[in-house]
């Protein structure tokens, strides 16, 4: 079956320093991939997408994510986080084309900044 | 913020009561989805549509059931609440398959 990876559960940082999510799957056809966030108290929103092109993806609130095929990964990062990051961050996949299929959720990485 | 709305947003009820939560969305969309959130288990699909009166079980399905009428709302219900279905849920859309989703603001579900 498929399934998605994150390897940090908890990752905590300081205001202005780097992110850097881990996510890999286990589907050796095409993918889409996403990230999304939640904060706390909220719904999940998108933060980026990527479907074909260009590996290097960038969203919304300077995120920018990977895709690197031949490890089957597609990691988030950020330069520069800031307290407003806190959140929980997860990774999914959806299988390309595949009618009916869901997307496929990571269990989290919850991202405390302090400030 | 994509227009789904989910009823109600909080409720509390007892073991072995029917719940019915509702997803309504104005978009349009074909695709509907609803999920699970749990502590340490991320997201997880019950059940999903893919049309009015479509519907196919999800990873975690055993003790939900769902229904389309209208293209707008999809419904899920818990004929029989147990305290293993305490959880926050949400309902998700989405344009086409393998498209991203949007999701509603979820339902937190206590049952006692």
């Amino acid at each position: 079956a498929q399934s998605v990876s994150q390897h940090n559960h908890h990752v905590i940082l300081s205001e202005a320093a780097s992110l850097e999510l881990g996510c890999n799957y286990s589907y050796g056809g095409t993918v889409n991939l996403f990230w999304y966030v939640q904060y706390p108290g909220q719904h999940l929103q998108l933060l980026l997408k990527y479907f074909s092109g260009d590996p290097l993806v960038k969203g919304i609130k300077g995120f920018e994510a990977e895709f690197i095929k031949s490890k089957f990964s597609f990691n988030l990062r950020k330069p520069s986080v800031q307290w407003s990051d806190t959140a929980e961050y997860f990774c999914a996949v959806n299988l390309y084309n595949q009618a009916g299929t869901a997307l496929i959720f990571g269990k989290g990485t919850t991202l405390s900044v302090s400030s | 913020d994509a227009g789904i709305t989910q009823s109600p947003r909080h409720k509390v009820t007892e073991t072995g009561t029917p719940v019915t939560l509702r997803c309504h969305q104005t978009e349009n969309h074909r695709y509907m989805y609803w999920y699970r959130q749990d502590p340490g288990h991320g997201l997880r699909l019950i059940h999903y549509s893919y049309g009015v009166k479509d519907t196919d079980k999800g990873e975690v399905s055993d003790g939900y059931s769902v229904s389309r009428s209208k293209t707008e709302d999809f419904l899920l219900t818990l004929e029989s609440a147990t305290s293993s279905q305490t959880s926050v849920y949400f309902c998700a859309i989405s344009e086409s398959s393998g498209n991203e989703q949007y999701f509603g603001p979820g339902t937190r579900l206590t049952v006692t």
